[in-house]
């Protein structure tokens, strides 16, 4: 079974300064990742997907994360913080469950603090 | 705008009275999901529509039920909500099972009093 760890349950930067949000995964083949944030009180907004194309991937609001098979990892990162940024992170895999369907598997998510 | 849509955005019940959530979907998705999120945890995935085939996982207690009328709308019924299940629930599209892409509703926060 896939699965999916977040390194760090709370991360605190000071805005203007870089933000790095760790992930790893544990996969028998090669998954799909993803990156989902949720401000307080919202659903869920897909930042950026990994589906084995570029191992580089760019989203939106300036965040990318590097796939990174021989460490397992995905982390997410942003060059500058903006006070915006402040949200809860989730590292998800995309497992396929029973042969046909997807299914998501979530980290335990980072919340991440941006002080002026 | 094509989007997912939860109504409503806050709902209070009493312990043990049934309550509806309801969920739109303007994407034209096969595919709709309920997940229950408690405070500072992951969603949990309750269970799963593709087109009129319900899927529930393993662990969903039976008080959760779902009901899909048609392609746009389902509903969650919780019958008897315990303390225990205030949460955020959140509602979710794909276009089809292999589809790794969901779109997630704004989700609807449930208290029970």
């Amino acid at each position: 079974a896939q699965s999916v760890t977040q390194l760090d349950s709370h991360v605190s930067v000071s805005e203007g300064t870089p933000v790095l949000l760790r992930c790893n995964y544990s996969s028998s083949y090669s998954p799909s990742l993803f990156w989902y944030v949720q401000h307080p009180n919202k659903g869920l907004q897909l930042l950026l997907k990994y589906t084995s194309a570029a191992t580089l991937v760019k989203g939106i609001n300036g965040f990318e994360a590097e796939f990174k098979k021989s460490e397992t990892s995905f982390h997410l990162t942003k060059p500058s913080a903006h006070m915006s940024d402040a949200a809860e992170y989730f590292c998800v895999v995309s497992e396929l469950y029973g042969g046909v369907t997807n299914k998501l598997i979530f980290g335990t998510g980072t919340l991440l603090a941006v002080q002026p | 705008d094509a989007m997912v849509i939860q109504n409503p955005r806050y709902q209070v019940t009493q312990f043990g009275k049934p309550v509806t959530l309801s969920c739109s979907q303007t994407l034209n998705h096969n595919v709709m999901y309920w997940y229950q999120q408690k405070s500072s945890q992951a969603p949990k995935l309750l269970f799963h529509y593709y087109d009129k085939d319900f899927n529930n996982e393993a662990d969903t207690p039976d008080n959760f039920q779902s009901r899909r009328p048609n392609t746009s709308f389902c509903f969650l019924d919780i019958r008897s909500p315990g303390l225990g299940d205030a949460a955020m629930y959140l509602c979710a599209t794909s276009r089809d099972l292999q589809t790794y892409e969901q779109y997630f509703g704004p989700g609807t926060r449930l208290t029970v009093t």
